[in-house]
């Protein structure tokens, strides 16, 4: 069975950092694609960040892009977004996504979310 | 970037209603999209990959059609579980982008 545990949300001030992980069973973890996905209190989804399965290739919303950083540990078949200069707009549920694979970059299975909230 | 554009952001039926939900891409994504189901509280669910294959145990009163820039998503018979938000998702390029969401609410 396929499960995603994300964790590492906490409440963190304006402008500082935080790093989530997500952790991957069920299946071969360096085989896939991964994505990471947010969602605001009370708002629609938002793509975040995508990584390769060996993490050679990144890419990023335009609104987190310079500011967040996605990585992988395929040996932990663990997945990680490094958040800097977080801003109140940051306050999400941010989830950890299972790409489809075969170039296909929809999310078959996704975890039940962090919460990240960005207030004084 | 593509800008996704869901219809209606509201949908009001009642239990057997045929449902319509409506997405257009603002430029053409052939037929790389996907329709997810979310309920409160809880994580999205794929329903339709590519626009119109069902993903594995969906059941078959929901079907998804379109190509190019324009979508649909329709539930043949509204089941009391089917009340939900819907997002649409396309996947033509890398930075995937989803609608904003249809709410469908029991009339």
């Amino acid at each position: 069975e396929v499960q995603l545990v994300e964790s590492g949300g906490v409440v963190v001030q304006p402008g500082g950092s935080l790093r989530l992980s997500c952790a991957a069973s069920g299946f071969t973890f360096d085989d896939y694609a991964m994505h990471w996905v947010r969602q605001a209190p009370g708002k629609g989804l938002e793509w975040v960040s995508l990584i390769s399965w060996d993490g050679g290739s990144t890419y990023y919303a335009d609104s987190v892009k310079g500011r967040f950083t996605i990585s992988r540990d395929n040996s932990k078949n663990s997945l990680y977004l490094q958040m800097n200069s977080l801003r109140a707009e940051d306050t999400a549920l941010y989830y950890c996504a299972k790409d489809m694979g075969t170039g296909d970059r929809y999310f078959d299975y996704w975890g039940q979310g962090t919460l990240v909230t960005v207030s004084s | 970037d593509i800008q996704m554009t869901q219809s209606p952001s509201t949908l009001s039926a009642s239990v057997g209603d045929r449902v319509t939900i409506t997405c257009r891409a603002s430029q053409s994504i052939s037929s790389w999209l996907a329709w997810y189901q979310q309920k409160p509280g809880k994580a999205p669910k794929l329903l339709i990959y590519k626009a119109s294959s069902l993903e594995s145990g969906v059941p078959s009163r929901f079907s998804g059609s379109g190509s190019g820039t324009e979508f649909t998503l329709t539930i043949s018979s509204l089941q009391p579980d089917d009340f939900a938000t819907y997002y649409c998702q396309q996947y033509n390029s890398y930075l995937g982008t989803f609608g904003q969401g249809t709410k469908v609410e029991i009339k």
